[in-house]
């Protein structure tokens, strides 16, 4: 049969509402989650990252937040504006063979913001 | 820094060509990666660098992809014989290496195989 392209999952909100993105990752192991940010036509750009020894950071207008119990990961945007449009991305930095850091990228969530 | 440079910004092809994207990372970065975004698989690992030797090929879908670093401001992915499901965007990203650091990516190649 004819394969079909799976769409990303999509969070619409409206200028100045708070937007939460969530994420899920699956190796226990890992040590270090970033959060990256795409808009369109550029390659993705590190917003915030997370130490697998916490469970919150805090950023300008973004904060992380990790449950280890649940292997959960997701970013907070405050008062969100037409900018923060973009899909957004959770990576997680694994190390399979011993010191080599390799990040991994979950599927993607698009934030459509509107004025 | 000008940051990681890839090229071409858009490549068209036709099926059966060679195709080779180029990338200069951050001067002073040790680590380059290569990734492949498409709709279907999102961004997907090719192969990892580290001080030019490569380290995790084990995304490089097909021998039909190749990838060499012959010094470390340059690296090339090359697609010999092209296909249309090699259609995709493909990025180049760099850091220093270790396990907190960001990758910093380039504008990546906007590959069609026709």
């Amino acid at each position: 049969g004819e394969s079909v392209g799976l769409h990303l999952p999509t969070l619409s909100v409206q200028e100045g509402d708070n937007s939460i993105i969530n994420c899920a990752y699956s190796n226990s192991a890992s040590d270090y989650f970033i959060w990256y940010k795409q808009e369109s036509g550029k390659g993705p750009q590190f917003i915030i990252d997370i130490r697998s020894n916490m469970d919150k950071r805090q950023g300008q207008r973004v904060t992380v937040l990790l449950n280890k119990t649940v292997k959960h990961l997701s970013l907070q945007i405050a008062a969100t504006q037409p900018g923060d449009s973009a899909v957004y991305f959770c990576a997680e930095n694994r190390d399979p063979s011993g010191g080599s850091y390799i990040p991994t990228f979950g599927r993607g969530t698009s934030l459509i913001v509107h004025p | 820094d000008a940051g990681v440079i890839q090229s071409p910004r858009h490549e068209v092809t036709e099926m059966g060509q060679e195709v080779t994207l180029r990338c200069k990372p951050i001067s002073g970065h040790n680590s380059l990666f290569w990734y492949r975004q498409t709709m279907m698989r999102g961004l997907e690992l090719l192969i990892y660098f580290n001080n030019n030797v490569p380290i995790d090929d084990s995304g490089m879908p097909e021998d039909r992809f190749s990838a060499k670093m012959p010094n470390a401001s340059f690296s090339t992915l090359k697609i010999q014989p092209s296909e249309p499901r090699d259609s995709a965007v493909y990025f180049c990203a760099s850091n220093l290496g270790g396990p907190g650091e960001k990758l910093f990516f380039g504008s990546g190649t906007q590959l069609s195989v026709l």
